[in-house]
């Protein structure tokens, strides 16, 4: 067990869906870090939020959005599903904005749109 | 897009034997760190070696890094069974911003055998 937990681990769902992956960090991290990791484009990096607020930006669709919530957990939406969408989400959490220590990735969420 | 390249992608060695991975990349970094990726579970990170470094050791591992060529080896020295994984470099590039992000590279697929 990383301490990253993410919620739920598999997911299916149709296009045109919108769904919600949740992720909380390891005590006392408070940078959440989202990942989307596909056969064709490996992992790429999605968004970035440090304390509540976005540090840094990837290549996030504009049909998905994330927020980091008071209490740290992040939730990173979906919405208007495509085929193309299917793959593993990661969130992974470092203790500040740097990368110094590394990252702790949780298990992952493995998305299938059908 | 990946910032890393390793290679090979795929290796396949008896237990006992040595396994090295490359890596390059492209623009100027604060660190690079090894993850290792079990078969669809969350990535693990391995080590870290900041940009000022040439070499570092971890227990049977061995990283090097050649900022002038822009590349990496990690060196997996005695590989066990249990070593079967994918390993992943992720650099921490300079210029990125207040936020650090890692970008990863397109992972080596190792295999050891009995």
């Amino acid at each position: 067990d990383s301490g990253v937990t993410q919620t739920p681990k598999h997911l299916i769902t149709a296009t045109g869906q919108r769904v919600t992956l949740r992720c909380s960090p390891r005590s006392g991290d408070l940078s959440v870090y989202w990942y989307q990791q596909s056969l064709d484009q490996g992992l790429q990096f999605l968004i970035q939020y440090y304390n509540g607020e976005e540090r840094a930006k990837g290549n996030i669709l504009e049909r998905f959005s994330a927020q980091q919530f008071p209490d740290l957990h992040s939730e990173l939406n979906l919405s208007s599903l495509e085929l193309g969408d299917s793959a593993l989400y990661f969130c992974a959490s470092s203790v500040g904005t740097g990368s110094f220590n590394g990252y702790t990735f949780g298990s992952g969420t493995r998305l299938t749109v059908v | 897009s990946q910032q890393g390249e390793e290679d090979p992608q795929a290796l396949s060695i008896q237990e006992g034997e040595n396994a090295t991975m490359n890596c390059s990349y492209k623009t100027s970094i604060n660190n690079l760190q090894w993850y290792r990726q079990n078969s669809g579970r969350g990535l693990v990170h391995l080590i870290l070696i900041r940009s000022n470094e040439r070499e570092k050791h971890s227990g049977r591992l061995r990283v090097t890094l050649d900022t002038s060529k822009k590349s990496s080896s990690l060196l997996i020295t005695a590989s066990r069974a249990a070593d079967t994984a994918s390993y992943f470099c992720a650099t921490d590039g300079i210029n990125t911003g207040t936020a650090s992000k890692l970008t990863f590279g397109t992972g080596t697929r190792l295999q050891v055998t009995l």
